[in-house]
């Protein structure tokens, strides 16, 4: 995902409604993919990860979906609630040892009730 | 379960003093990660340990900056001196292995004055 600096994108849903958080990744030989959310004044939490001979991971209430072809990975939060406002990052591991992770700028979730 | 502990939670200190952020991982975890959080350049990867050994410090920005893990339920980073461009938020995280996600704790805000 690209930094974005001072200025995170921000997507705002109503209550009730699905929310897809778009990520388009840099390195084509990455091969694990996180989706963390950070709410204010606490570090990340892990949402969801995928792996790269996946194309689409289920959890509970949110969907991961890799397109290798294109870079691409989306977070999908079905029925979104007030709780999942914070800021969603993505993350792929490059290092073909597997202990790195590099993450993109981030997105702002805000869900109006 | 307990996840990721991180002490202090906030410091805040006068440019030139020595400041000590330290972190409990997650028991059973044997790869930690330091990272520095700010409003322009986001999530960085200072350094990570495995198996209370170093293996990557290429992204601690000096000398300045020390990081140690001398067994494996406790690490610390160390700035000494301190300057006013080092306040962030720092953030530690462990995980289990490869392939497997980091865990992050709450973070350190640092502001040096």
């Amino acid at each position: 995902g690209e930094s974005v600096g001072l200025h995170l994108p921000t997507l705002s849903v109503q209550e009730g409604d699905n929310s897809i958080i778009n990520c388009a990744y840099s390195n084509s030989a990455s091969d694990y993919f996180i989706w963390y959310k950070q709410e204010s004044g606490k570090g990340p939490q892990f949402i969801i990860d995928i792996r790269s001979n996946m194309d689409k991971r289920q959890g509970q209430r949110v969907t991961v979906l890799l397109n290798k072809t294109v870079k691409h990975l989306s977070l999908q939060i079905a029925a979104t609630q007030p709780g999942d406002s914070a800021v969603y990052f993505c993350a792929e591991n490059y290092n073909n040892a597997g202990n790195m992770l590099t993450f993109g700028g981030g997105t702002r979730l805000m869900v109006k009730p | 379960d307990a996840g990721v502990i991180q002490s202090p939670r906030h410091e805040v200190t006068e440019m030139g003093q020595e400041v000590t952020l330290r972190c409990k991982p997650i028991s059973g975890h044997n790869s930690l990660f330091w990272y520095r959080q700010t409003m322009m350049r986001g999530l960085e990867l200072l350094i990570y340990f495995n198996n209370n050994v170093p293996i990557d410090d290429s992204g601690m920005p000096e000398d300045r900056f020390s990081a140690k893990m001398p067994n494996a339920s406790f690490s610390t980073l160390k700035i000494q001196p301190s300057e006013p461009r080092d306040s962030a938020v720092y953030f530690c995280a462990s995980r289990t292995g490869e392939g497997q996600p980091q865990h992050f704790g709450d973070g350190t805000r640092l502001s040096i004055l």
